[in-house]
């Protein structure tokens, strides 16, 4: 039972081009989520997930896409990379227990350089 | 939206004293309190929650408190250890279906040995 597994753990792209985070959980958790963690400013969450086939905005989603169509997987895009994209990315999921919050579990997340 | 106010930034405390750390949060529907550690370069792990309905949780050295009233909530460790250094973050959620967090700015812990 490896939990919430991310790749890749490290990534350097240059200003403009894309690239995908993959997130896997094997929890049969229904609800997935994307956080940016940056230096002093806590986690906040990109986009979000309550199953497979449906995404949601979080509270910074400009500049980011994500899809779900299955539900051990959720994944992150950046379509044309900004220096202010550099951050650390997490990855947690949780069960969806009809309106009553669990616990989020966390991947070791993805450190994202913009140059 | 909810809004999650965390302090201190950091805190130092001598090896066996405790240790509190506050949040306020801004949106009265918030009923679910999360306590997470990151250890440095790894992931957030939850340490203890708390829900609306309850005023205290305790689990061995690790406390919160919520005050619904005032909307904030405390963290409490209790014979800091060693280990117990680390950033600390508080969250609240209003568990409308999405169960989106809000999370504090966090607390950097130093236990002086």
């Amino acid at each position: 039972n490896a939990g919430v597994t991310q790749t890749p753990k490290f990534r350097v792209l240059k200003t403009g081009q894309s690239m995908t985070l993959l997130c896997a959980q094997d929890m049969n958790h229904e609800y997935m989520y994307w956080y940016r963690q940056d230096p002093g400013m806590g986690l906040r969450l990109i986009h979000y997930s309550v199953g497979e086939g449906t995404t949601a905005k979080g509270e910074v989603p400009d500049g980011y896409n994500v899809s779900r169509l299955k539900k051990q997987n959720f994944l992150l895009g950046l379509e044309s990379a900004a220096p202010s994209q550099t951050s650390v990315y997490f990855c947690a999921s949780s069960y969806g227990a009809g309106g009553v919050d669990q616990p989020q579990h966390f991947g070791d997340g993805t450190r994202l350089s913009i140059l | 939206g909810e809004n999650v106010e965390q302090h201190p930034s950091t805190l130092s405390v001598q090896e066996g004293d405790s240790a509190v750390i506050k949040c306020t949060y801004s949106d009265s529907a918030s009923n679910y309190f999360p306590w997470y550690k990151q250890e440095l370069g790894k992931r957030p792990q939850l340490i203890i929650d708390i829900r609306s309905n309850v005023g205290e949780k305790k689990d061995q050295r690790i406390a919160v408190t919520l005050n619904k009233t005032a909307k904030h909530f405390s963290l409490h460790i209790t014979e800091t250890q060693p280990e117990d250094s680390a950033v600390y973050f508080c969250a609240a959620s209003s568990g409308q279906g999405a169960q989106k967090l809000v999370f504090g700015q966090g607390t950097r812990l130093t236990i002086n040995p």
